[in-house]
């Protein structure tokens, strides 16, 4: 089955470490993105990447970095220097065509910081 | 995930009736508009998408309005049913662009 995939469903951490949540797409889609989901808000975009080794900042990408190594695969890292990080991440993909419509979710990652 | 419901806009609608969820979005150059239901614990799913040089477009039991004169899209649902109860989620983008910038959401409760 195509799908993406966002791996732990749920995540610890201790302040002051750094984390990496996964995120693995096999549709063949170019373009990536990771969101952030707070209670009574709209989804923020963190990064986005629309081709492989590279990526662009979103609205909120201080204190996270990403990757693009491979075309199925866009791992963000939650650094210490994100100053509250406790929120449910959300993977996207789509096509990479003219005007994105139609983007495909993982089922989110909720992060907690302890 | 479960907490995103909180503090949202709530509809509540009974089994049966029609739903509409309203939006209001705030950027003039936005070229197309597109509707997402979240489930409780899921990743945002897309519903349907409307174009600006339309003003309505309809698919299975939703149909989307845009007016973009007072910047406002409704999503109606005929027929409400159980499973529709989520979060809606209005988003917006331009055309050549690849950032979408979605709305806070409603919820929907679906009363039996």
């Amino acid at each position: 089955d195509g799908g993406i995939t966002q791996s732990p469903k749920y995540l610890f951490r201790k302040e002051g470490q750094n984390v990496t949540l996964s995120c693995e797409q096999n549709l063949n889609h170019d373009a990536m993105y990771w969101y952030r989901q707070d209670p009574g808000q709209g989804l923020r975009l963190i990064y986005y990447s629309q081709i492989v080794n590279d990526f662009q900042k979103g609205d909120i990408a201080e204190g996270y970095s990403v990757s693009r190594e491979k075309k199925e695969s866009f791992p963000l890292t939650v650094t210490s220097a994100q100053k509250n990080p406790t929120a449910f991440y959300l993977c996207a993909s789509s096509p990479l065509q003219t005007t994105n419509t139609e983007a495909f979710f993982g089922q989110g990652t909720r992060l907690t910081v302890v | 995930g479960e907490s995103v419901g909180l503090h949202l806009p709530t509809l509540s609608v009974q089994e049966g009736d029609n739903s509409i969820i309203n939006c209001a979005y705030s950027n003039s150059a936005s070229d197309y508009f597109i509707w997402y239901k979240q489930e409780s614990g899921k990743g945002p799913q897309f519903i349907i998408d409307i174009r600006s040089n339309m003003d309505k477009r309809q698919g299975q039991r939703v149909t989307v309005l845009l007016n973009k004169t007072v910047k406002h899209l409704s999503l109606q649902i005929a027929a409400t049913q159980p499973g529709d109860s989520a979060v809606y989620f209005c988003a917006e983008t331009r055309r050549g662009y690849q950032k979408v910038t979605f709305g806070i959401g409603t919820k929907l409760q679906v009363i039996p």
